[in-house]
């Protein structure tokens, strides 16, 4: 069984289009997270839910919206694509919000053309 | 705030040979640390955690890491590398309350035959 699921692996668009990557986890975490791996591969944190409710909301252009339907998933929708948002879109859960070890999904490879 | 850096960029080790990947945090108080490893084309799994207690940390995969207060460091190791250890090694640093996560820039880590 898969912790932390994420569709889809691969994604291709082209700039201008909006796309949405999904993320589950079956460990009953509280907080859940969405991660940029840049080419360089730095990650970078971008949100963070906690029991439905948005923690963390970094220096993210508002084209990106993360939507926490229930504990158990965090999804990413992205408007307008550019070029820039090519990268690897991690997401991680953990227990609770106090600093516990996060376990990451496979990843989400966005490439826009 | 917290960071981490990982002087090392890109290591290369025989197989067999021992491994060692430094980490160097920032953190005011006492940190949670950890070590994570991305094999190519994957997501990231915990090698090991440091939160409180034995400041001599085991992990999976035969790895070991040494949390030193006074030097601020937390660096890995490993006695005898196998090929399948050629990765991308992440040092990363939370803290209690904390949501976020800091990762290092990532260490690669290549294994000669």
């Amino acid at each position: 069984d898969t912790a932390v699921s994420q569709t889809p692996k691969y994604l291709v668009t082209q700039m201008g289009n909006d796309k949405s990557i999904k993320c589950e986890q079956n460990l009953g975490h509280d907080t859940m997270y969405w991660y940029k791996q840049d080419s360089k591969k730095f990650l970078k944190i971008m949100f963070s839910y906690n029991n439905k409710e948005l923690i963390i909301n970094e220096t993210v252009p508002n084209r990106f919206s993360p939507k926490s339907p229930d504990k158990a998933h965090l999804n990413l929708h992205i408007n307008s694509l550019e070029l820039g948002d090519s990268a690897v879109y991690f997401c991680a859960s953990s227990q609770s919000e106090r600093g516990d070890t996060q376990y990451f999904g496979p990843g989400t490879r966005l490439t826009v053309l | 705030a917290q960071s981490v850096t990982q002087p090392d960029i890109h290591i290369t080790v025989s197989e067999g040979a021992s491994l060692e990947l430094r980490c160097n945090y920032s953190y005011g108080a006492t940190p949670y640390l950890f070590w994570y490893v991305q094999s190519p084309g994957q997501g990231l799994q915990l090698l090991l955690k440091y939160f409180s207690g034995d400041t001599l940390v085991q992990g999976i995969k035969g790895f070991e890491a040494e949390f030193k207060r006074s030097q601020s460091s937390f660096n890995l190791r490993k006695p005898s590398v196998h090929w399948s250890d050629a990765a991308e090694y992440f040092c990363a640093v939370g803290a209690v309350g904390n949501y976020k996560l800091s990762f290092g820039a990532g260490t690669t880590v290549t294994v000669r035959a």
